[in-house]
């Protein structure tokens, strides 16, 4: 079975302040997810990490994908109020995807 | 694009009824939906694979004839809580995969929703 930690667990900042949330394997993954959801709603997809190595920037988000393709993390720099939600790194095998307990993160003005 | 819309949003039912759930892919088609469960502060808990034309894939646990699922067309895939009780009361949660070749397809969700058994 493939699993997905994720750290921290919960997190709250202040906003301006920068954070990374970390995703961890043993197992190695074809593609790797970053999801966003916020409270009543279903999650949505913020980037797709395919290739060992590979870093991908949305605006103020940097999201890295270790080179042996079993860790991944996610970097807010300047986070403000309207990045709280919870955070799930998602693995992708050949259909299914294996969701980490997520990231709760809130953001204090 | 990649929209998916579920409905309801939200439901609340009497113990012992059956409610149903649609999710619909908007401006794509889908030939593999997901159905989760996710209870409050969670992440999401896998309960079946739905394929269009086939039997749904229960995961381990789940119980099919509880949670009877639907895949009648490329667009829409349907969930059936029977014999509902409080117990059953979660978000739920569809998603449907687009079909990328060589690669995980990604998967796109619906907004939820919410099951109150009374």
């Amino acid at each position: 079975t493939q699993l997905l930690e994720q750290s921290p667990q919960f997190l709250s900042i202040q906003e301006g302040e920068n954070l990374t949330v970390y995703c961890n394997s043993s197992s190695v993954f074809s593609s790797l997810q970053w999801y966003r959801q916020e409270p009543g709603e279903g999650p949505v997809l913020l980037v797709t990490v395919v290739t060992g190595g590979e870093v991908k920037k949305l605006k103020r988000l940097t999201f890295q994908f270790g080179d042996a393709r079993k860790d991944s993390s996610l970097h807010i720099t300047a986070a403000q109020p309207g990045d709280t939600g919870l955070y799930l790194c998602a693995g992708g095998g050949y259909s299914t995807l294996t969701f980490g307990k997520g990231t709760m993160l809130l953001v204090s003005p | 694009g990649a929209v998916v819309s579920q409905h309801p949003s939200w439901v609340i039912c009497k113990s012992g009824t059956s409610v149903k759930i649609e999710c619909r892919s908007l401006d794509f088609q889908a030939t593999t939906m997901f159905w989760y469960r996710q209870f409050p502060k969670q992440s999401l808990m896998l309960m079946a694979t739905s394929n269009e034309g086939s039997k749904a894939t229960y995961e381990q646990g789940v119980e099919k004839d509880k949670f009877l699922i639907n895949h009648a067309s490329l667009t829409l895939s349907t969930l059936t809580v029977t014999s509902a009780h409080p117990e059953d009361s979660s978000f739920y949660i569809c998603s449907a995969q687009t079909g990328l070749a060589g690669v995980a397809g990604e998967q796109y969700f619906g907004p939820g929703t919410r099951l109150t058994v009374t």
